[in-house]
């Protein structure tokens, strides 16, 4: 496509639940990343893929949050046992290929518009 | 570990106005540093980047230049307009790693 996607852009759900978020990155674009941003905060790192391997995952904050990517392209986060805390907006992230302009190593990031999660 | 600090929001201007939206980091080694724009019901979008000591970024008429000895990357822009409105985030990048780190974000609102 001609951007990132995300789905959905919007999910509410209950304390406990699990919950998959979707992304679709920009076509040809090898790395992946996702970034948590809670209110009022910028940013923050989560998960990093070079095509179907997670190369850096030091940013999931605990054993509940998963990410998948088994075809190199399309991307899952899953929330397992949500909880209030969950509650932010889960942006992801394509870049191209390492050793190319433009690629992981050089910062140049293309988002989506992320998908909001209200745990209630 | 790395850190970024930027200007606190709202600012908000009038049409042709001066910006200027501070940045201040903290990183081991040679950082790149970013600022990164996000308009209205858009996704986060790279307005411009440096990447040593001294370079300077620059596009749509935005400029930050890299001041190692300051630690800053600081935005600015001689005449802002409307279509500038958005939240600016300020970022870097460690060395070696992909890992972009961002600041709060500053909310910019041009008034006619």
């Amino acid at each position: 496509g001609a951007g990132v996607s995300q789905t959905p852009s919007n999910k509410v759900t209950e304390k406990g639940k699990y919950v998959e978020l979707r992304c679709d990155p920009i076509s040809g674009h090898t790395a992946l990343y996702w970034y948590r941003q809670s209110l009022g905060q910028g940013p923050e790192f989560l998960i990093y893929f070079q095509g179907t391997g997670a190369a850096d995952d030091s940013g999931l904050p605990n054993d509940r949050f998963f990410a998948v990517r088994p075809e190199g392209s399309v991307s899952t986060l899953k929330i397992q046992r949500t909880e209030r805390g969950d509650s932010a907006m889960y942006l992801c992230a394509s870049s191209r290929s390492a050793g190319l302009a433009g690629g992981p190593g050089t910062g140049e990031l293309f988002f989506g518009e992320g998908s909001r999660l209200t745990v209630l | 570990g790395d850190s970024v600090t930027q200007m606190e929001g709202p600012v908000t201007l009038s049409e042709e106005a001066f910006l200027t939206i501070n940045c201040t980091y903290t990183a081991t080694g040679y950082p790149s540093l970013f600022w990164y724009v996000q308009y209205p019901g858009e996704g986060l979008q790279l307005l411009l980047k440096a990447t040593k000591a001294d370079d300077k970024g620059s596009n749509k008429g935005f400029e930050a230049t890299y001041r190692k000895e300051t630690t800053s990357f600081h935005l600015e822009k001689g005449s802002v307009q409307v279509s500038d409105s958005a939240v600016y985030f300020c970022a870097l990048k460690g060395g070696s790693n992909y890992k972009l780190t961002f600041g709060k974000g500053t909310l910019l609102t041009v008034n006619p």
